[in-house]
């Protein structure tokens, strides 16, 4: 059974203090891990997909990383509007099935 | 990407009652997929909904407690049947994206009293 486990489960930053999120899986056949950002109230928002140990992604503060049991979220200078619930989930073996972590929220203070 | 519409919102219901609650999505898609967050808790699949099939339903889940509807390629439905405080949770579906991984329509905020 693939399982996800997300740490920490809440971190509160300074804005512009740069921190990583933990993502560390176990999976039948990776096909793809997922990041999500989550704001209250509304449904998770797709940020990236890796597909393999070594792969990286980039968006504006935001850069994903994988190996083959972990993947990292590093947030660079966050600004208070990054402040959310961070979902990682990965997909394997034939089926479609996401298996999602229970998510990091963050919070970051001007 | 696609554009999911997920109704209603929000709702407050008796325990005993049932909820339909609504998907939309503004492409053609093969598969839909129905999603349960309960509170301090991780989204669990509840099912793949397929259009002209029967729904398949992921462990701890079934039919005559979660049936789907699937009349065509935009649209499902998930009812939540003879509901208990235990059922209040965020219910969403979601659709795959070839260029944004998984969608996820906003939700519906379930509570049950």
């Amino acid at each position: 059974e693939d399982q996800v486990t997300q740490s920490p489960e809440a971190l509160r930053l300074q804005e512009g203090e740069s921190s990583s999120l933990n993502c560390s899986y176990t999976v039948s056949g990776l096909r793809g891990l997922f990041w999500y950002r989550q704001d209250p109230g509304k449904g998770p928002e797709f940020l990236f997909t890796l597909y393999s140990a070594g792969e990286e992604k980039e968006k504006e503060r935001l850069k994903a990383t994988l190996t083959k049991k972990e993947s990292f979220l590093h947030i660079t200078a966050p600004k208070p509007e990054d402040s959310a619930t961070y979902l990682c989930a990965v997909q394997g073996g034939s089926n479609y099935k996401l298996t999602f972590g229970k998510g990091t929220l963050l919070t970051v203070n001007p | 990407s696609a554009v999911i519409s997920q109704k209603p919102s929000r709702d407050i219901c008796q325990r005993g009652t049932s909820l339909t609650i609504q998907c939309q999505v503004d492409s053609q898609v093969t598969m839909m997929f129905w999603y349960r967050q309960q509170p301090g808790q991780s989204l669990t699949l509840i099912a793949t909904a397929n259009q002209g099939s029967e729904a398949t339903y992921e462990s701890g889940f079934v039919i005559d407690k979660f049936p789907i509807s699937r009349p065509n390629l935009t649209f499902s439905t998930l009812t939540v049947s003879n509901m208990s405080p235990e059922d209040s949770s965020i219910y969403l579906c979601s659709v795959e994206d070839l260029t944004n991984g998984y969608t996820f329509g906003s939700g519906t905020r379930l509570t049950v009293v």
